[in-house]
């Protein structure tokens, strides 16, 4: 079926590092991607948001990259600090309709070392 | 302009009892998402609103669980007699225009069920 899927669990870096988190996603009639970042006890909160007729978007300290050709969307943060430390979300809806829905995969941990 | 608002942020219930989640949305947002959390996992849909009608309500369960979100008044998912498996946390997203705009997330409401 389809999914939306991360390819590890975890990642640790160097605090001052550059961090890339990927995922996949099956569904090629995905029109619409979100990074959502998840800290303890709290709501996922919006990073950054792609649409399929782009490739590449950029916000503060994050850059989301989409490969439509291998289904591929990935989120990097540069100069990773301590505060970016959480689990990070990515999500898709597929063009089906103007009411489709938020899916989402089931998260990465980001740790950052100091 | 405050965010997604929900309340209560922990809910302790006993089996059979009744639970009822509240979210108010942003302040211009017409449209709710319910997503239901389990440890160590992703954002599971369960139901999608506009203004007094339901969109999708296909991650629902068919008994026992309800939702609403009236004319007047915060969105309510409302869990009758709930049992263990209800335990998780339950999060509120609201938008402006529908799925394919930012979603914004409240805090979230911890169910516990004992």
């Amino acid at each position: 079926g389809e999914s939306v899927g991360l390819h590890l669990p975890t990642l640790s870096v160097q605090e001052g590092d550059n961090s890339i988190i990927n995922c996949a996603y099956s569904n090629s009639a995905s029109d619409y991607f979100i990074w959502y970042k998840q800290e303890s006890g709290k709501g996922p909160q919006f990073i950054i948001d792609i649409r399929s007729n782009m490739d590449k978007r950029q916000g503060q300290r994050v850059t989301v990259l989409l490969n439509k050709t291998v289904k591929h969307l990935s989120l990097q943060i540069a100069a990773t600090q301590p505060g970016d430390s959480a689990v990070y979300f990515c999500a898709e809806i597929p063009h089906t309709g103007a009411n489709s829905k938020l899916t989402f995969g089931k998260g990465i941990t980001l740790s950052v070392r100091p | 302009n405050a965010g997604v608002m929900q309340n209560p942020r922990h809910l302790v219930r006993r089996r059979g009892q009744e639970a009822r989640l509240r979210c108010s949305p942003m302040k211009g947002h017409s449209h709710v998402y319910w997503y239901r959390q389990l440890p160590e996992e992703g954002l599971k849909f369960m139901v999608y609103l506009q203004k007094e009608n339901i969109i999708d309500e296909s991650g629902m369960p068919k008994e026992r669980f309800s939702a609403e979100f009236p004319k007047e008044g915060p969105s309510i998912l409302r869990i009758q007699q709930v049992v263990r498996g209800d335990s998780a946390a339950y999060f509120c997203a609201s938008s402006p225009q529908g799925a394919r705009t930012e979603a914004f997330f409240g805090q979230g409401t911890r169910l516990t069920v004992v």
